[in-house]
């Protein structure tokens, strides 16, 4: 089975400092990759897929299948970026089109 | 250019009665997923259906039953509301194959 770790439940950061938030996954197959984020009271909206290696907003992540893992990072912080970020695992590849979230990182930038 | 909706938006209930939290979309995606959001938990899958008539149990079935006649709708059911069943419920859709889930604006629902 599938599994996501995010093992920051909040992480405060000044503006203009960098930002790292850590994910780690265990899945034995070929995982694909997510970052979801939420800003307050609003819905869940895709950041970034590991796959389209884009940068949104600043943001990229990297997937290191050595260490399992896809951190979320961003040079600058900036006041919009506070909101909570999910990390998600999709296991596609074996008909399962299922996604496994971490419990979430609130991050708030500090002005 | 509608996307997915959730209704109704707020809901207060009573431990015991049944209540269904509306879902629809209107990109005839073939995926749609039911999801809860509790703190330390992050989201957790209650529910899905790869297409009309076809569902299946998530991480949290249990106290849930959805069905799905149309593709568009996915409503969700607690047969018979508890506290712990208080929570934000999202749901969302998918095209088959590698793609992002789309979300709705979430159902706070909180059960006295």
């Amino acid at each position: 089975a599938q599994r996501v770790t995010q093992p920051e439940k909040l992480l405060s950061v000044f503006k203009g400092a960098p930002v790292e938030l850590k994910c780690n996954y265990s899945y034995s197959g070929s995982p694909e990759l997510f970052w979801y984020v939420q800003y307050s009271r609003q819905r869940l909206q895709l950041l970034l897929r590991h796959i389209s290696r884009e940068s949104i907003k600043g943001f990229t992540a990297d997937l290191n299948k050595g260490e399992t893992s896809f951190h979320l990072k961003k040079p600058f912080a900036q006041e919009e970026d506070s909101a909570m970020y999910y990390c998600a695992l999709s296991a596609y590849g074996f008909g399962n089109e299922k996604l496994t979230f971490g419990t979430g990182t609130r991050l708030t930038i500090i002005p | 250019d509608a996307g997915i909706t959730q209704s109704p938006r707020y809901k207060i209930t009573e431990t015991g009665r049944q209540v269904t939290l509306m879902c629809h979309q209107t990109w005839s995606h073939s995926y749609m997923f039911w999801y809860r959001q509790d703190l330390g938990h992050g989201l957790r899958l209650i529910y899905y259906s790869a297409a009309a008539d076809i569902t299946d149990k998530g991480e949290v079935p249990d106290g849930y039953v959805v069905s799905r006649s149309k593709t568009e709708n996915f409503p969700l059911t607690l047969e018979s509301a508890t506290r712990s069943q208080t929570s934000v419920y999202f749901c969302a859709s998918k095209n088959r194959g590698r793609g992002e889930q789309y979300f709705g604006p979430g159902t706070r629902l909180t059960v006295t």
